[in-house]
């Protein structure tokens, strides 16, 4: 069965700091990862993937994630830390291949609050 | 490009009510997936289509029931309406990797 985890319920940042989100998953074969961003009352926003490659992938607004298959992670990253970047972040999983593996199954979400 | 849309965007039902909440995509897109969002649960998947004709079972399907007739029609219907079913309902729809949400439909079981 897919899982994600994602350990933190918050995460607090001074700006200008450099910013961590944690993600683990559990999948049966390769995995495809996701990171997504959601502002208040708002849908979900893509901001970067993991298919195959490069294990840095770079995504939206300057984010990047590094994907470790030893440690099967998949952490979110900012070099810098914006005001703006405070929003709920959420790992989602997918192992397309497998019978019932085309299904993305999301972590319970990580609020980040930056501080001026 | 309207991406996804979902109908209603608020709703209000009283408990032991129906109701189906309408997911739509122009992106011709095989996948299709609804999920509730509860605070502190994320989001937890209902049910999913891998294309026109076919559904299968989330994460928390019992309460609900789907159906696919069209690909660019995903529909999540609540024959009986409970409390527990407060949510935000998300739709999305994908190729095979990202999804693409829609805004979300709020729904109230009082």
């Amino acid at each position: 069965a897919q899982s994600v985890a994602q350990p933190e319920d918050q995460v607090n940042v001074a700006e200008g700091n450099p910013l961590t989100v944690k993600c683990t998953y559990s999948v049966s074969g390769n995995p495809y990862l996701f990171w997504y961003v959601q502002y208040p009352n708002r849908g979900l926003q893509f901001l970067l993937k993991y298919i195959t490659g490069d294990n840095l992938v770079k995504g939206s607004y300057g984010f990047e994630a590094e994907f470790n298959k030893s440690q099967t992670s998949f952490h979110l990253k900012k070099p810098s830390a914006l005001v703006s970047d405070s929003a709920l972040y959420f790992c989602a999983v997918s192992s397309p291949g497998y019978s019932s593996a085309s299904k993305i199954i999301f972590g319970s979400g990580t609020r980040l609050s930056i501080r001026p | 490009n309207a991406g996804v849309t979902q109908t209603p965007k608020f709703r209000v039902l009283k408990t032991g009510q129906s109701m189906t909440l309408l997911c739509a995509q122009d992106m011709n897109h095989e996948y299709m997936y609804w999920y509730r969002q509860d605070p502190g649960m994320g989001l937890r998947l209902i049910h999913y289509s891998v294309g026109e004709g076919t559904t299968a079972k989330g994460e928390v399907p019992d309460g609900y029931n789907v159906s696919r007739l069209k690909k660019q029609n995903f529909l999540l219907g609540l024959e009986s309406a409970a409390p527990s079913q407060t949510s935000v309902y998300f739709c999305a729809s994908s190729r095979n990797t990202e999804a693409f949400f829609g805004q979300g439909t709020r729904l109230t079981v009082v």
